[in-house]
């Protein structure tokens, strides 16, 4: 069975430019996490998506990051502009069910992205 | 945001020695509560879901208890090896809000 799935896996940009995020999840998990970690931080969740409803963005900061999760498969995530405070890591999970709080989330290798 | 806590933040441990580490959590309408091993360069992995009071679970060397009254649940290692070197996450779940700790980093030495 495939994991979750991520692209890129690293990127650089510079400040003020647009950065977006690929992921998909693994067949049948409904419910899609976007999480942004920092060095020596734990994950903080961005959005949680219950099929193709974004269910908790509460986190999410909406004067410049913006996700979708079209037909309830896969996800992006965009950042425009980027500012230097963005560089972090990106991780994409998902779990079944649509209470997926309760279920073990299965994540993907993150995208690291570096702005300059 | 939750405030979930996890000490130490990191600890060294030698090949064989046994070890654990505490996640701290608000005791009030608890949920869930997640353990997730994070190896470097890799994905982070989940190792348990408890939910109630009083729950142990095992896999293998690792087990992990929870007691939900005083907020804190305990992961051991027994026999530490060098392939238990990583950070350790846990995720409390409080009304569907979800939060992490910020890991608690083991290295064991050979």
């Amino acid at each position: 069975e495939a994991g979750v799935v991520q692209s890129p896996r690293y990127k650089i940009i510079e400040k003020k430019q647009p950065v977006a995020f690929w992921c998909n999840p693994i067949s049948g998990h409904n419910t899609l996490y976007w999480y942004l970690q920092n060095l020596g931080q734990g994950p903080e969740l961005l959005i949680r998506y219950e099929n193709e409803e974004a269910v908790d963005d509460s986190q999410l900061p909406k004067d410049r990051f913006s996700a979708e999760r079209l037909k309830g498969v896969d996800s992006t995530l965009k950042i425009q502009p980027a500012e230097l405070g963005d560089s972090a890591v990106y991780l994409c999970a998902s779990s079944l069910g649509t209470s997926g709080v309760h279920y073990e989330q299965y994540f993907g290798p993150g995208t690291r992205l570096t702005v300059t | 945001i939750l405030n979930v806590e996890q000490s130490p933040q990191s600890l060294h441990v030698q090949e064989g020695d046994s070890t654990n580490f505490t996640c701290s959590f608000p005791s009030s309408n608890f949920y869930a509560l997640h353990w997730y091993r994070w190896e470097t360069a890799k994905s982070p992995e989940a190792l348990f879901v408890m939910t109630l009071n009083g729950d142990e679970k095992k896999k293998g060397r690792i087990s992990a208890t929870l007691n939900t009254k005083e907020g804190y649940s305990y992961l051991y290692i027994k026999g530490s090896q060098p392939e238990d070197s990583a950070t350790y996450l846990c995720a409390f779940i409080n009304d569907y809000k979800l939060s992490f700790g910020a890991g608690t980093t083991v290295t064991v030495r050979a």
